[in-house]
């Protein structure tokens, strides 16, 4: 199964803080990546897919790159509602073994 | 508004059954595969499987960690999905979550995109 590091795995970052999370894949996968928010006891949110395709309805802050094996989410100005947990998730083996990184929990500075 | 909505969880001993439900609402349901996916307490999600549309023969796909174990199946005219778990084990405890699928075209690229997600519904697996 193809692996996914995420890192940092806890960020500590305040309001308007510039935030970047990145995700590996142990092998190449296009732009087969799409990245989700998740706040405790919610479900996780879609925020991009394709790599770098943002999700209707998410705000402009929030924006994703890469391809291949190296991929980032970057929010351009963190704003209160965005501390949460970050997952990525590759999609290159679907429609089997789809895997996600080990999350990014991004908190209160 | 498109919803979904799991039900059927709750406490089970180990080896026993449960069948969860996903209620959709919203959109065409007979149109999309649907995908399961599962997190453990405290920790990361977890893909369990999918089924694809009558369209596409209705067909099922399942993670290696559940495969045997699990099925899942639909019913088009009450628009529900179903997960049916059995010789259920204790590392089966989870918030299970059903998504929508759908196959956008990014770049020349095919690309599977699970959205929305439903709330989730807690299995409890313990003696």
């Amino acid at each position: 199964d193809i692996q996914l590091t995420q890192s940092p795995s806890f960020l500590s970052a305040s309001v308007g803080d510039r935030v970047t999370i990145t995700c590996r894949a142990s092998q190449g996968i296009s732009s087969y990546l799409a990245w989700y928010q998740q706040k405790p006891g919610k479900a996780p949110k879609l925020l991009i897919y394709a790599a770098s395709t943002l999700q209707s309805g998410v705000p402009s802050r929030f924006s994703g790159s890469g391809s291949g094996t190296e991929f980032t989410l970057t929010i351009s100005s963190l704003q209160p509602e965005d501390f949460a947990t970050y997952y990525c998730q590759q999609l290159n083996s679907y429609p089997r073994a789809l895997t996600f990184g080990g999350g990014t929990k991004v908190e209160i500075k | 508004e498109v919803q979904l909505v799991e039900s059927g969880g709750g406490l089970v001993k180990p080896g026993r059954s449960l069948r969860l439900s996903c209620t959709a609402s919203g959109f065409t349901f007979g149109d999309y595969a649907m995908s399961w996916f599962r997190q453990a307490p405290g920790k990361g999600l977890e893909w369990v499987g999918f089924i694809r549309s009558k369209a596409y023969g209705g067909t099922t796909e399942y993670a290696a960690s559940v495969k045997g174990r699990f099925t899942i199946s639909r019913d088009d005219s009450k628009s529900i999905a179903y997960l049916q778990m059995n010789s259920l084990k204790t590392e089966d405890t989870a918030v299970y979550y059903c998504t929508r699928r759908e196959v956008t075209m990014v770049q020349g690229l095919r690309i599977p995109v699970f959205d929305p997600w439903g709330q989730g519904t807690l299995v409890t697996v313990s003696s």
